[in-house]
């Protein structure tokens, strides 16, 4: 079992354009996390999604970010018109079904986004 | 709103030496706790969570709940320990999401 899989492990945007960022999860996960750990700080949580559903995206800025977990394929992370206060280290994690009960959430190696 | 505070970013100690790593919190509900690890170039890991009750690699964490404090213990410090530690905390209505500290980096000198 290969873990999570993010990518790309790095990406440089120039400000105004998208970035989208892929996380595969773990073999038999159906439940997907993204975090956002900006310089000098801890991991800040964005959006808990589940297949074709979105259950909890309270930490989500309300402009310009969108996540998807679609029926096939990755969950996408996706910053629209980037800013240089969206430079940062984002994690996705994931877990089998929590139902109200912690599953431990296994982590990816996370993609640094720099805006230039 | 729920808080997860770790007040040393970094932390030297030597080999041999008794090592604690604070972490406080605030939130007015049942909390669970966990601390996380990160070893240079490897993923942020599970260490331990306070339901368990168990200790790993040597490292132990009591939950005190009139101090809120989550504190992470290890009496002899190895060099291997020397990552960054994560605490964070999991509200009893929020299904997995976790809320992190902002990590202390760990030295372990030889």
């Amino acid at each position: 079992n290969a873990g999570v899989m993010q990518n790309p492990r790095h990406l440089v945007r120039r400000r105004g354009q998208e970035a989208r960022l892929r996380c595969s999860p773990m073999k038999g996960h159906s439940h997907v996390y993204w975090y956002r750990q900006l310089p000098e700080e801890g991991l800040k949580f964005m959006v808990y999604l589940q297949k074709e559903n979105i259950i909890d995206e309270s930490g989500m800025p309300k402009e310009r970010f969108s996540a998807e977990f679609p029926k096939e394929g990755p969950s996408i992370l996706r910053i629209q018109q980037v800013v240089r206060g969206d430079s940062a280290a984002y994690f996705c994690a994931s877990s089998h079904s929590s139902g109200g009960a912690f599953h431990e959430q296994f982590f990816g190696p996370g993609t640094r986004l720099t805006v230039l | 709103a729920q808080r997860v505070t770790q007040p040393e970013k970094l932390l030297s100690v030597f080999k041999g030496a008794p090592v604690e790593l604070k972490c406080n919190y605030s939130y007015s509900g049942s909390p669970e706790l966990f601390w996380y690890v990160q070893y240079s170039r490897q993923r942020l890991q599970l260490l331990l969570r306070h339901i368990s009750r168990e200790s790993i690699k040597g490292f132990t964490a009591d939950l005190n709940k009139g101090e809120t404090s989550f504190h992470l213990k290890k009496p002899f410090a190895q060099e291997e320990d020397s990552a960054m530690y994560y605490c964070a905390l999991r509200e009893e209505t929020s299904g997995s999401r976790l809320t992190f500290g902002e990590g202390t980096q760990l030295t372990v000198n030889p």
